[in-house]
């Protein structure tokens, strides 16, 4: 099993769609989850922490379960800005048990259309 | 503005030449992090430094080296050793607050080996 694995996509949806973004991962010790945004030939930026009571930020809702070692990212209202790569993010226990290192997911590519 | 930089956005070398990469931040973050993406994959660790004068190989050290001489700069170098060494190479840093790693990326270089 991939340590952080996510469905490539593309999704291409309308504006105004609201678009699930799903995430597992492997390492049951992580504690710590974000989804990051990337445009594309730029850097990820931090989108937001995952919490495991969920949490919300405007559009944006992060959820996280970790029994099913499993993470959400639900975009309400989708605009065409919010066309991107969005990547799941993991905290990992490889390094010295250092929890200050994350795994990646390959992202998964969004494209708004008018 | 409190940030990390790069330099430079663009890079070009000849096959077997060293080159150097710069990474400076402002953030006071303790923790630096190289890593290097690939068209349509993930980032991967190259290599990583929780405090000054001390650093840890990543996933794919092999054919780079690194120093951490002051908290605010990182350098990574990309020797002739490197196989493939046409990428784009992202700089982070992180500061662990409250038990949470987000880390913050410098606008990369993208260099190309020919």
């Amino acid at each position: 099993r991939k340590e952080v694995e996510q469905d490539p996509g593309p999704f291409n949806v309308p504006e105004g769609a609201t678009v699930a973004f799903n995430c597992t991962y492997s390492n049951s010790a992580s504690q710590s989850f974000f989804w990051y945004r990337q445009d594309c030939r730029k850097e990820p930026k931090l989108l937001m922490s995952v919490y495991s009571s969920g949490n919300e930020d405007g559009r944006f809702t992060a959820q996280l379960n970790r029994a099913s070692q499993y993470i959400s990212l639900l975009i309400r209202d989708s605009k065409l800005s919010d066309s991107a790569t969005y990547l799941c993010v993991v905290s990992s226990m490889n390094y010295g048990g250092s929890q200050g290192n994350l795994i990646f997911g390959k992202g998964t590519k969004l494209s708004v259309k008018p | 503005d409190g940030g990390i930089t790069q330099s430079p956005k663009y890079l070009f070398r000849k096959e077997g030449q060293n080159v150097t990469l710069s990474c400076e931040q402002n953030l006071n973050h303790d923790a630096m992090y190289w890593y290097r993406q690939d068209p349509g994959q993930g980032l991967r660790l190259i290599y990583y430094s929780q405090i000054v004068n001390d650093f840890q190989k990543g996933d794919i050290a092999e054919g780079y080296s690194v120093s951490r001489e002051k908290k605010e700069s990182f350098p990574l170098t990309v020797t002739s050793a490197q196989k493939n060494p046409t990428a784009f190479y992202l700089c982070a840093s992180s500061e662990p607050r409250g038990g949470s790693y987000e880390q913050y990326f410098g606008p990369g270089t993208r260099l190309t080996v020919t």
